[in-house]
């Protein structure tokens, strides 16, 4: 059964400071996505990393995928309050995965001035 | 294309009350999905569906039933509302684009059964 375990859970940052949140997934798998929720929206997605040493940047958010220790890290750079809200990372297990995502538990990211 | 469209947005249950929550992709989508969100929780996936007429389950299917007779819609039946049902339920679809299943979520429904 895959597994996929964010951390930290929450998240309070001052402005301009960086940060790592980190997503560990317990089978083989080499697609993961980043999500990013608002308080009562839906997903918007951020990112999608699709091999072993993917990166991706986005503004102040990078993300990165290493499929051998089963590990992506989202970096957040000099933190703004805009990026308040809610992280999840997802995971599309190994082989014909039809799509289907396993979740982690979410990030509540809060950035103060 | 309105793309994954949900409804209702909110819904208030007794507990033994039947309803189906709706969901409609125009984006011509073999893949659908539905999810629930718990409180401070990810999305668990619920049931699945591979195109119409086909659909299976997911990690957490006990309580729902789901119909695929079209491409576009893929309605979710609550038969005996229960308080765990207290969720909010989101509805996707995706396609294969290389080896990415390019996911679009709906607005959600906000369920709550008392």
């Amino acid at each position: 059964e895959l597994k996929v375990e964010q951390n930290p859970l929450f998240l309070s940052m001052q402005e301009g400071k960086n940060y790592t949140i980190y997503c560990n997934y317990s089978t083989t798998s080499d697609r993961l996505y980043w999500y990013r929720q608002d308080p009562g929206k839906s997903l918007e997605s951020l990112f999608v990393l699709l091999s072993n040493g993917a990166v991706k940047q986005e503004g102040r958010l990078m993300a990165s995928l290493d499929t051998k220790a089963r590990l992506s890290t989202l970096h957040i750079t000099a933190a703004v309050h805009d990026l308040s809200a809610t992280y999840f990372c997802a995971v599309a297990a190994g082989g014909t995965s039809y799509g289907k995502l396993t979740f982690g538990q979410g990030t509540i990211l809060t950035v103060h001035p | 294309n309105a793309g994954v469209t949900q409804t209702p947005k909110f819904r208030i249950l007794k507990i033994g009350q039947s309803m189906t929550l709706q969901c409609t992709q125009d984006m011509n989508h073999n893949y659908m999905y539905w999810y629930r969100q718990d409180p401070g929780m990810g999305l668990k996936l619920i049931y699945y569906s591979v195109g119409a007429g086909i659909t299976d389950k997911g990690e957490v299917p006990n309580g729902y039933n789901v119909s695929r007779s079209t491409t576009e819609d893929f309605p979710l039946r609550l038969e005996l509302a229960a308080p765990s049902q207290t969720s909010v339920y989101f509805c996707a679809s995706s396609y294969l684009r290389g080896r990415d299943y390019e996911q679009y979520f709906g607005p959600g429904t906000r369920l709550t059964v008392t």
